[in-house]
């Protein structure tokens, strides 16, 4: 158990819909990672967010957007959903001031668009 | 951009033999960390080890070992005595400011 919870484990939706997932980082992690992994695609980097603050984006749509809370904990927005989407999206976290060390991962959520 | 190559898509190894497996990178960074993270078919993402590059000394974790060569940019991962439980795909990253992925390699272990 690496100490990152996400929530929900799966979700199924329709195209066009919208989505938000969950993510709490370890104790003490101030720095929050969103990834999409999809078959074809490997494992992409979305945003970071550090302490509150956009900190870094990666490949992320338009139609996603995040958000990181005065608690820590993230969201991670996915909205005019796409079969294209359908994927495993996980949360990270890392130590604070620590962007070059090792990130923990969630378990991840399977999002499924139907 | 940095980049990493995981050039081997799957490996297979007998069960209590070592297997070795590749990972390539392109950076002009001089400070980073590299990775070897492990994907079990429950799909978490679990780290292996780790290497800091600023380090000569090669990581050990257990039965893990990496054969880090800066120069020639390569991060290979060694898996000694191998279990059916380290069945799994391994993905190679490379940390400057940002965590890039390999593309993976399947590792299957045969009892």
């Amino acid at each position: 158990d690496s100490g990152v919870t996400q929530t929900p484990k799966h979700l199924i939706t329709a195209t066009g819909q919208r989505v938000t997932l969950r993510c709490s980082p370890r104790s003490g992690d101030l720095s929050v990672y969103w990834y999409q992994q999809s078959l074809d695609q490997g494992l992409q980097f979305l945003i970071q967010y550090y302490n509150g603050e956009e900190r870094a984006k990666g490949n992320i749509l338009e139609r996603f957007s995040a958000q990181q809370f005065p608690d820590l904990h993230s969201e991670l927005n996915l909205s005019s959903l796409e079969l294209g989407d359908s994927a495993l999206y996980f949360c990270a976290s890392s130590p604070r001031l620590a962007e070059l060390y090792e990130q923990y991962f969630g378990p991840g959520t399977r999002l499924t668009v139907t | 951009a940095q980049t990493v190559t995981q050039s081997q898509p799957e490996m297979s190894v007998q069960e209590a033999e070592t297997v070795t497996l590749s990972c390539t990178y392109d950076t002009s960074e001089s400070d980073y960390y590299l990775f070897w993270y492990k994907q079990p078919p429950s799909r978490q993402m679990i780290l292996v080890i780790r290497q800091e590059a600023y380090k000569q000394q090669n990581a050990t974790e257990n039965r893990f070992s990496v054969n880090f060569q800066k120069a020639a940019k390569s991060f290979s991962l060694k898996i000694s005595d191998s279990q059916l439980g380290d069945a799994a795909m391994y993905f190679c990253a490379y940390n400057g400011n940002k965590l890039v992925f390999g593309a993976g390699t399947i590792l299957r272990v045969k009892s």
